[in-house]
């Protein structure tokens, strides 16, 4: 069975802390994905990596970075965490053979920013 | 760009309706359709999708149908349970690149007993 696995399900911070947010795919993908999702608003896109060390600016990058040392793992870190970033944060990854576009989710990971 | 718009929430049905959720795109190319379904507490999961044009993609007893002349992918479903309740998201994959999925806001379905 195909799994992304986020690290928290909750976490809750302070305001102005370095925040590390940890996503892991087993299924050899060479997409991953970070969204978060507000009410609203729905998904919006904050980064993706199309492969080791390569990264892509999504939608809403201000405030966020990204990590991808290895093909599994994707971490999304909030250099500075402010109140406004209180959300919930979804990972995904996907295949990258041509008409997939298949995409799946890990459990999502609930931050509040304290 | 290319975007997705889908019908505001929530939808409020009570058990055995017909549900209909609206979706309708813009895209640059020819793209893949999706719906993905995200149950509380859950991340998303695909529901259904179709890659061209007048497929229809089917799953759990919801289906949609890949209107190019009208650029929609509607969700229907004959006879809702309450274990539909969930938000229901269309999306689009453009296939050229490597492009991210590209979302609608979202829809809240509650079913009622």
């Amino acid at each position: 069975d195909v799994k992304v696995t986020q690290s928290s399900r909750y976490l809750v911070k302070r305001t102005g802390e370095k925040v590390f947010l940890e996503c892991v795919q087993d299924m050899d993908h060479e997409n991953m994905f970070w969204y978060r999702q507000d009410p609203g608003l729905g998904l919006r896109l904050i980064y993706f990596s199309y492969d080791v060390k390569m990264k892509e600016k999504g939608d809403i990058p201000e405030g966020y970075s990204v990590s991808r040392e290895k093909k599994e793992r994707f971490s999304l870190i909030l250099e500075s965490a402010s109140t406004n970033q209180t959300s919930m944060y979804l990972c995904a990854s996907s295949s990258l053979s041509p008409g997939q576009g298949l995409a799946f989710f890990g459990q999502g990971t609930r931050l509040t920013v304290v | 760009g290319d975007s997705v718009t889908q019908m505001e929430g929530p939808v409020t049905l009570s058990e055995e309706a017909f549900l209909t959720i609206n979706c309708t795109y813009t895209a640059t190319g020819y793209p893949s359709l999706f719906w993905y379904v995200q149950y509380p507490g859950e991340g998303l999961q695909l529901l259904l999708k179709a890659t061209k044009a007048d497929d229809k993609g089917s799953n759990k007893g919801f289906e949609a149908t890949y209107r190019k002349e009208t650029t929609s992918f509607h969700l229907e479903k004959g006879s809702v349970q309450v274990s539909d309740s969930a938000v229901y998201f269309c999306a689009l994959f453009l296939r050229s690149g490597n492009t991210p999925l590209v979302f609608g806001k979202g829809t809240r379905l509650s079913v009622i007993a």
